[in-house]
């Protein structure tokens, strides 16, 4: 089974934090991503990456930024965290061999900005 | 840009009936995929069910089934006997078939799904 493992289940942070969100997964996938989930909005993804230090905004990349420096690791970062942040963080990973290819997902880490 | 619309926030289904979650999309492109996933409470979220846009027959696993309507850019899923583990709450996904390949997924906004003993 695939696994994707989120560093934290849940963060409290500080408003202007610089606030690092780590996801691993397990089974050599090309593609990994970051969502972030509200009430109301579904899913939204942030950034996402489809090889290492290869990296491509998504639909809400204001405030956040990510590295891929290993296949297997992807980080979010908050530069300067701020209380519209507070979300639900999501990481996926998935295979590039074609669009249709399941994302799997991490457990999600619950961030507070205070 | 594609869009995708779940337009009931909640549901409600009586454990062991069937219940049908609604799902519309709006894209200009005829090659796709579509996805059901869903998300328990305080867990992962994985795939339910699975649609290439090309084939016509509807994707079906075990008490899951769509009706894919193409045409009226619909995408909805049915859950038979329903069972109290089938609550949570479930996204309507849209995939573009493209030569970049990325998978990347657009999400409709989610229905939570309570289903009653």
């Amino acid at each position: 089974d695939v696994k994707v493992t989120q560093s934290s289940r849940y963060l409290v942070k500080r408003t202007g934090e610089k606030v690092f969100l780590e996801c691993v997964q397990d089974m050599d996938h090309e593609n990994m991503f970051w969502y972030r989930q509200d009430p109301g909005l579904g899913l939204r993804l942030i950034y996402f990456s489809y090889d290492v230090k290869m990296k491509e905004k998504g639909d809400i990349p204001e405030g956040y930024s990510v590295s891929r420096e290993k296949k297997e690791r992807f980080s979010l970062i908050l530069e300067s965290a701020s209380t519209n942040q507070t979300s639900m963080y999501l990481c996926a990973s998935g295979l590039n061999r074609g669009t249709g290819q399941p994302q799997h997902f991490g457990d999600g880490t619950r961030l507070s900005i205070l | 840009a594609q869009t995708v619309t779940q337009s009931q926030p909640e549901m409600s289904v009586q454990e062991a009936e069937t219940v049908t979650l609604s799902c519309t999309y709006d894209t200009s492109e005829s090659d796709y995929y579509l996805f059901w996933y869903k998300q328990p409470p305080s867990r992962q979220m994985i795939l339910v069910i699975r649609q290439e846009a090309y084939k016509q027959q509807n994707a079906t696993e075990n008490r899951f089934s769509v009706n894919f309507q193409k045409a009226a850019k619909s995408f909805s899923l049915k859950i038979s006997d329903s069972q109290l583990g089938d609550a949570a709450m479930y996204f309507c996904a849209y995939a573009r078939l493209g030569s970049s390949n990325t998978g990347k997924l657009i999400f409709g906004q989610g229905t939570t799904l309570q289903v009653k003993p």
